[in-house]
């Protein structure tokens, strides 16, 4: 029961390089999204997706790109790393559109931009 | 203004105590979800206790429980008998209808770091 996996769990850039932190869930969930965690502060949502071919911006999207093609996979794109991105990345998914659903998470991706 | 206010950035409690995490939200919406997360150092959020505003009942899971006083727009956490496992981050997070509908946002509190002494 894999649950939804992050790839890579730990990256380093370099300011301007460009990287996708990959998120696949086998939950066959319909609600997707990207949050960020900086130190000391709770997670804001980044994008998010309630299905294939759909995606929307949430609070903090600047500076990042989705895409949805399939159920299982939501990818978010850096398009020019920046040390202000430098955070803690959580997928989450979850199959409940309503306000009881809870949210499954990854285990992170810690990215730091030098 | 914030919609998740944990008041306590920090607390210790002694090992086989009960302690209480403060949670207060703001929402105009009739409909929502209060849920509390627990992060250990290992970084994973972990999902313990959920309450929808409609709820009549505090909500329990095991040591967990929530103190819901919904006039004061409060969620507080209780954790009975602390364990040292118990270490870790706490995030409180709100749902709303309009959340909802636009995807599966969640909102956050900045988090209580819970020391459990032994």
């Amino acid at each position: 029961n894999a649950g939804v996996t992050q790839t890579p769990k730990f990256q380093v850039l370099k300011t301007g390089q460009s990287m996708t932190l990959q998120c696949a869930q086998d939950m066959n969930h319909e609600y997707m999204s990207w949050y960020r965690q900086d130190p000391g502060m709770g997670l804001r949502l980044i994008h998010y997706s309630v299905g294939a071919g759909i995606t929307d911006q949430g609070e903090v999207p600047n500076g990042y790109n989705v895409s949805r093609s399939t159920t299982e996979d939501f990818p978010l794109r850096l398009l020019s790393a920046a040390p202000s991105q430098t955070s803690v990345y959580f997928c989450a998914s979850s199959y409940d559109p309503t306000v009881t659903g809870e949210l499954f998470f990854g285990e992170g991706s810690r990215l730091t931009v030098l | 203004a914030q919609k998740i206010t944990q008041t306590q950035p920090g607390m210790f409690v002694q090992e086989k105590e009960a302690v209480t995490l403060d949670c207060t939200y703001d929402t105009s919406d009739p409909s929502y979800g209060l849920f509390w997360y627990k992060q250990p150092s290992s970084g994973e959020m972990i999902f313990l206790i959920y309450q929808g505003s409609y709820d009549q009942q505090n909500a329990t899971e095991g040591r967990y429980s929530l103190n819901f006083q919904k006039a004061r727009k409060s969620a507080n956490l209780v954790i009975s008998a602390s364990q040292l496992g118990d270490s870790a981050m706490y995030f409180c997070a709100m749902r709303e209808v309009a959340g909802a509908n636009a995807g599966n946002m969640l909102t956050f509190g900045g988090g209580t770091r819970l020391m459990v002494k032994p």
